[in-house]
């Protein structure tokens, strides 16, 4: 079955250290996101990608890092410039349309990552 | 930023009853979503509208878009225990088409 790939479920980030999470999709999207949802409150965006080898910052990028060297892969990482990281994790991905929109397309998202604090 | 809004925040109704979830957005939009959400796990797409649209339909589920009022509904008719989830809106502006905008979500509890 097709579909999105996030790993670890659970992670703990010890201070100052950089951790990274996995996403991985066979469903031959072209684009690619990673959201941060704190406890009750809606996703915000990090990160996207519309193609491989580019990338582009969402509305909190700071204190986190991408890339994007295949398209099936998308991995996040949270680096130790990132003060309060604890929070559910989500990626997602898209076709593009004719027009190569990503975004008229539904999103399909993985069951996501959630990092804590040690 | 967040651009969509959704009221109410919580809805608690009877099995069977029909839910009415509302979301409000301040710019002007290419396509507006609507997701639902299980608790932990990841968001599910449900219905997309587009800005040319006012109505649509799938299964128990209707979207209606009034872009005059900057606004959206999504019923579900005929509720089920299992449509117990969070609802989120999220917009494409037409100023940037390259990412969506979610709201805060509602959360819905289906009593059996």
């Amino acid at each position: 079955d097709g579909g999105i790939t996030q790993s670890p479920k659970y992670l703990f980030r010890k201070e100052g250290q950089n951790v990274t999470l996995s996403c991985e999709q066979n469903l031959n999207h072209d684009a690619m996101y990673w959201y941060r949802q704190d406890p009750g409150q809606g996703l915000r965006l990090i990160y996207y990608s519309q193609i491989v080898n580019d990338f582009q910052k969402g509305d909190i990028a700071e204190g986190y890092s991408v890339s994007r060297e295949k398209k099936e892969s998308f991995p996040l990482t949270v680096t130790s410039a990132q003060k309060n990281p604890t929070a559910f994790y989500l990626c997602a991905s898209s076709t593009r349309d004719r027009v190569r929109q990503a975004s008229n397309q539904p999103q399909h998202f993985g069951d996501g990552t959630r990092l804590s604090i040690l | 930023s967040q651009q969509g809004e959704e009221d109410p925040q919580a809805l608690s109704i009877q099995e069977g009853e029909n839910a009415t979830m509302n979301c409000s957005y301040k710019t002007s939009i290419n396509n507006l979503q609507w997701y639902r959400q299980n608790s932990g796990r990841g968001l599910v797409h449900l219905i997309l509208i587009r800005s040319n649209e006012r109505e649509k339909h799938s299964g128990r589920l209707r979207v209606t878009l009034d872009t005059s009022k900057k606004s959206s509904s999504l019923l579900i008719t005929a509720s089920r225990a299992a449509d117990t989830a969070s609802y989120f809106c999220a917009t494409v502006s037409s100023s940037n088409t390259g990412k969506l905008i979610f709201g805060q979500g509602t959360t819905l509890q289906v009593k059996p």
